[in-house]
């Protein structure tokens, strides 16, 4: 069955950086698009970054645009997310969630939280 | 950027049909999925592309799109309904967008 499993949040202090991961099986990861998504405490969800199966196409929000980086490796089955320059408002649940080609979302991961405090 | 609008909460009646809103311009034109979110947990895509089921998901949720507002209706309301509800489209100048949600109560 399909899993897509988050890892690598944590407390960080505020302009620090943070490697998440999101480790898929199941399925053939180098089939398809993948997407980070996050929701801040009380809040909605927030889409964050978008990555193409190949890696060669690659879309952010402008929020975190020029921050953070998004990335693939297929061999491993893994996509990652690499935040730096971390701000408060960046604390959040971050969810990994698999994209099907028409850009609906039908698996997420069970969600890592981020909290960028002092 | 593209922006979708969502009414911050709905109320039905047990037994009753919910209808769930997102607005914004031209959506009619734009494939509409949605998510259900209980507390605690993970998202869950219940509507795709507009008006489609994942396997799974009972046959009370349905979608439509047209103009500048889709919807989503749950007939037959249930208890287990109550959840965040949240619309989500592709946008070529926003890339992907989600509507800020919709909190669903069962009376």
């Amino acid at each position: 069955q399909v899993q897509l499993v988050e890892s690598g949040g944590g407390l960080v202090k505020p302009g620090g950086s943070l490697r998440l991961s999101c480790a898929a099986s199941g399925f053939t990861f180098s089939d398809y698009y993948m997407s980070w998504i996050r929701q801040a405490p009380g809040k909605g969800l927030e889409w964050v970054s978008y990555i193409s199966s190949s890696g060669s196409t690659i879309y952010y929000a402008d929020s975190v645009k020029g921050r953070f980086t998004i990335s693939r490796d297929n061999a491993k089955n893994s996509l990652y997310l690499q935040m730096n320059s971390l701000r408060a408002e960046d604390t959040a649940v971050y969810y990994c969630a698999r994209a099907r080609r028409d850009g609906s979302k039908d698996y997420w991961g069970q969600g890592t939280l981020v909290t960028v405090s002092s | 950027s593209y922006e979708l609008t969502q009414p911050l909460s709905v109320s039905v009646a047990l037994g009753q049909t919910a209808r769930i809103t997102c607005g914004g311009n031209n959506i009619g034109s734009k494939n509409v999925h949605w998510y259900q979110q209980k507390p605690g947990q993970a998202p869950v895509l219940v509507i795709y592309r507009d008006s489609n089921r994942p396997s799974g998901i009972p046959e009370r949720f349905s979608g439509s799109n047209s103009g500048n507002t889709a919807t989503l209706t749950i007939s037959r309301a249930q208890a287990g309904d109550e959840a965040d509800y949240y619309c989500q489209v592709w946008d070529s100048s926003t890339a992907e967008v989600f509507g800020g949600g919709t909190k669903l109560t069962v009376l």
